[in-house]
């Protein structure tokens, strides 16, 4: 079964910094992989997906993430941090059946501090 | 651009209770799906809907039901509600065309007292 496991549940940076979150996958086939972010009270916004066309995605807001087969990994960036970006982001994978639902990992809120 | 819609945005039930939340989109796509997200546990798939005319249970169905009216509409049903399904609610939609690209609506926040 896809899967997704998201390390860190909580990661705070200083605005300017670099960010990193960190996601790691399991599945059986080549993924499709995904990056959402929620701001409170709203619903969820993609920022980037992975479909095997390029191991390095650029998404919206200066977001990044780099698909790493021998990792299993798909790591979000963003080179610096603004107060913007506190927001609760979550990795998911794209199930084989189901509709082409997704698997979600538990999220990681971001805190950033002037 | 509407995308999709949610509606209530906001309910509270007493135990026992019924509702339903309503859930439409204007994307014209073919999958649609209900999650529930609850602290520290992401997003869980309750059910969903491969095209029209089709629905099928996702990780957490059980006191759940729910409707394909037609494209654009998908509804999920709380029989009998109970306090375990206290939660925010998210509409959804995708299609091939579009990626499979995951459209969220805003959310239902119910609780059930």
């Amino acid at each position: 079964a896809q899967s997704v496991t998201q390390l860190g549940s909580h990661v705070s940076v200083s605005e300017g910094a670099l960010v990193l979150l960190r996601c790691n996958y399991s599945s059986s086939v080549p993924p499709y992989l995904f990056w959402y972010v929620q701001y409170p009270n709203q619903g969820l916004q993609l920022l980037l997906k992975y479909t095997s066309a390029a191991t390095l995605v650029k998404g919206i807001n200066g977001f990044e993430a780099e698909f790493k087969k021998s990792e299993t990994s798909f790591h979000l960036t963003k080179p610096s941090a603004h107060m913007s970006d506190a927001a609760e982001y979550f990795c998911a994978v794209s199930r084989l059946r189901s509709g082409y639902a997704l698997n979600f990992g538990k999220g990681t809120s971001l805190l950033v501090t002037p | 651009n509407a995308g999709v819609t949610q509606t209530p945005k906001f309910q509270v039930l007493k135990t026992g209770q019924s509702m339903t939340l309503q859930c439409a989109q204007d994307m014209n796509h073919n999958s649609m799906y209900w999650y529930r997200q609850d602290p520290g546990m992401g997003l869980r798939l309750i059910y969903y809907s491969a095209s029209e005319g089709t629905t099928d249970k996702g990780e957490v169905p059980n006191g759940y039901n729910v409707s394909r009216l037609n494209k654009r509409e998908f509804s999920l049903r709380l029989e009998s509600a109970a306090p375990s399904q206290t939660s925010v609610y998210f509409c959804a939609s995708s299609d091939y065309r579009d990626g499979n690209t995951i459209y969220f609506g805003e959310g239902s926040w119910l609780t059930v007292v």
